[in-house]
């Protein structure tokens, strides 16, 4: 199973801030995602990742939200604005040329 | 439109005994699944997967079952342990292109007692 780090582990932000989640994953990988998951509910998409580009975003991955990789190994999340309903653990996910998605440990995002 | 979802949101069951967490669908195009067991305050963990051209597929202690007549696929858990208390999604992601976005279902909560 491949893995991947997720900083920072917890993030507190005041509302309209900025934040960056990061994503670093230890081995190779083609394709990359980001989901969320607000407290006590299910995992949602947000957007996937291929060839340095969006593939596919979902209804939530609005302007406020963009994804890069900078230096071709972190995947970075960034929100412009935050919003106190942007408060939910943000999961990273890689996966290869198999539909199989290993997921990292999590970013809490608490907006405050 | 797509859908995932549980029948049972807990379960509970004896340490040793067997576990079922069942999952219903509704994305007749889904063509791949996915169980991911989820503890607190930890991602989403893999733990097996099938296709939709095969019924059942066996890994360590679990087995996961697709019924494609029925949109239905669960997950079998052999000789349950405390380890195996968690909650459980299925996952389901559609066919085509670059579309590989998964959708989860709500989750189940399983109790393994002591």
């Amino acid at each position: 199973e491949p893995e991947v780090t997720q900083t920072p582990s917890h993030q507190v932000t005041q509302m309209g801030q900025e934040v960056i989640l990061r994503c670093v994953p230890i081995s190779n990988h083609l394709y990359f995602y980001w989901y969320r998951q607000i407290l006590g509910q299910k995992v949602e998409f947000l957007v996937s990742f291929y060839n340095n580009e969006i593939s596919e975003k979902s209804e939530i991955f609005d302007d406020q939200f963009s994804v890069e990789r900078p230096d071709g190994s972190n995947f970075t999340l960034k929100i412009r604005s935050t919003k106190l309903e942007d408060s939910a653990m943000y999961f990273c996910a890689l996966g290869r040329l198999t539909d199989t998605q290993y997921f990292g440990p999590g970013t809490r995002l608490t907006v405050l | 439109g797509e859908s995932v979802g549980l029948h049972l949101p807990t379960l509970s069951v004896q340490e040793g005994d067997n576990s079922i967490i069942n999952c219903a669908y509704s994305n007749s195009a889904s063509d791949y699944f996915i169980w991911y067991k989820q503890e607190s305050g930890k991602g989403p963990q893999f733990i097996i997967d099938i296709r939709s051209n095969m019924d059942k597929r066996q890994g360590q202690r679990v087995t996961v079952l697709l019924n494609k007549t029925v949109k239905h696929l669960s997950l079998q858990i052999a000789a349950t342990q405390p380890g195996d208390s968690a909650v459980y999604f299925c996952a389901e992601s559609g066919s085509g292109g670059s579309n590989y976005k998964l959708t989860f279902g709500k989750g189940t909560l399983l109790t393994v007692n002591p």
